[in-house]
């Protein structure tokens, strides 16, 4: 299957830094791309849907100055925690739609810790 | 989005079949079923998915009932790797882009002893 790449695996920050967490597709192209978050013993999340060239689509509740998302490219979506807080700590996973094979397939996410 | 009702855990032994079940009675005519599954610290995988008759492949087997009101994943001999969280999720038939999110439920937690 399509294999689906984030940067960093794992990163800790202090409290008030931000930071930045990279999702790309290798070997295929995705217009849309998904980040999710999963806190510890609880299901995924998902946080907004971002589309290649335009803004992305946040869902209810997330807060999308504090949560910035840039799809730049077709094989590429960065997510951004500005102002971390200790509470900002979990674990954000990306997913990439394949509309060739119609899949959506997981990064192997990144674990955010704020101290 | 229709919902899926899942048990909260199943246990197994290795080398013998799993059969982990899912209920989506308000599914609509036009849903697949989707079944992926995650790993301790990782992100999510793909395991099968089918929209009316049963389905194969190297990971599993996917029954379908017939009213499609449920579904169940075969695991057919379980292997220690195969302790994961299962989830099964619907997905619109005509939902492409950024209409394909997927809503994960709690799901099932799989444990395999040895």
């Amino acid at each position: 299957g399509a294999v689906v790449s984030q940067h960093p695996s794992w990163v800790i920050c202090k409290s008030g830094t931000s930071v930045k967490i990279e999702c790309r597709s290798l070997d295929f192209q995705a217009t849309t791309m998904f980040w999710y978050r999963q806190f510890p013993k609880q299901s995924l999340m998902l946080m907004a849907t971002s589309n290649e060239g335009s803004k992305a689509t946040y869902e209810q509740g997330v807060e999308k100055d504090k949560f910035l998302i840039n799809h730049a490219s077709l094989t590429l979506s960065t997510l951004t925690v500005t102002s971390a807080h200790p509470e900002d700590s979990s674990f954000y996973i990306c997913s990439a739609w394949d509309h060739y094979s119609y899949e959506q397939y997981f990064g192997p996410g990144t674990r955010l810790t704020v101290t | 989005d229709a919902k899926t009702t899942q048990p909260n855990s199943m246990e197994s032994n290795e080398e013998e079949p799993v059969h982990l079940p899912c209920n989506h009675s308000t599914i609509s005519g036009t849903d697949y079923i989707h079944w992926y599954r995650q790993l301790p610290s990782q992100g999510p995988e793909y395991v099968i998915h089918g929209l009316t008759s049963n389905v194969n492949n190297r990971m599993a087997s996917l029954a379908i009932a017939e009213d499609r009101k449920s579904s169940t994943l075969i695991l057919h001999r379980a292997t220690l790797r195969d302790a994961a969280v299962y989830y099964c999720i619907l997905r619109a038939q005509n939902s492409g882009g950024s209409n394909y999110k997927l809503t994960f439920g709690k799901g099932t937690l799989l444990t395999v002893n040895p």
